[in-house]
């Protein structure tokens, strides 16, 4: 069975420092893909970065970086630097290539960012 | 950003009474998804399509059914809907078969069984 695991529910960071969002998967399929999103309280859910199984280096997108571990099933969300509006659930996502392409999501981390 | 617009945004129903969700998509997508979103569960998968009159269930498909009659339309029906069923609803699609295709979601349905 696929699954995807955040064992964090709830994290505080101080604004303009680094956090790093955990997330483990478990999958049997070779050719996967794993996504980071954003929730932030008004509801809408908001893409954010992706890896691919078979990339090599680490996915980034501005202030957020994708941190693979391919033989430890891992893929953690850093975000640098961060600011108020970071404030969010944060979800992490698996896609599975070839099984028509299922989303399997964890169950979110809650991120409060200090002043 | 893929336009997917869900209907209605909010309902407030009776036990026992039938709901339909509607989720419409601008994009010619060809996967489309729905999703229940509980405190504590994440997102969990409901039915999904692969295509035109091509459903399939997903991880907590009882009590839902699904219908897509056209590429853009994707239909979520409760057939007699129970207070668990009460729950946040999204919509997602998404256009390529490769693995970095991202989901794109609607924003949600607000569902109140009481």
């Amino acid at each position: 069975a696929q699954k995807i695991t955040q064992t964090q529910p709830g994290m505080f960071v101080q604004e303009k420092e680094a956090v790093t969002l955990d997330c483990t998967y478990d999958t049997s399929d070779q050719s996967y893909g794993l996504f980071w999103y954003k929730q932030p309280s008004s509801g809408e859910m908001i893409f954010l970065i992706y890896q691919g199984s078979y990339d090599e280096q680490n996915a980034t997108e501005g202030r957020y970086s994708l941190n693979f571990q391919k033989a430890r099933k891992s893929a953690n969300l850093v975000i640098s630097a961060s600011q108020l509006g970071d404030s969010a659930m944060y979800f992490c996502a698996m896609s599975l290539t070839y099984n028509f392409n299922k989303f399997y999501f964890g169950s979110g981390t809650k991120l409060n960012v200090k002043p | 950003d893929a336009g997917i617009t869900q209907s209605p945004r909010h309902k407030v129903t009776e036990t026992g009474t039938p709901v339909t969700l509607r989720c419409h998509q601008t994009e010619n997508h060809r996967y489309m998804y729905w999703y229940r979103q509980d405190p504590g569960h994440g997102l969990r998968l409901i039915h999904y399509s692969y295509g035109v009159k091509d459903t399939d269930k997903g991880e907590v498909s009882d009590g839902y059914s699904v219908s897509r009659s056209k590429t853009e339309d994707f239909l979520l029906t409760l057939e007699s809907a129970t207070s668990s069923q009460t729950s946040v609803y999204f919509c997602a699609s998404t256009g390529g078969s490769s693995y970095n295709s991202p989901l794109h979601f609607g924003n949600g349905t607000r569902l109140t069984v009481t």
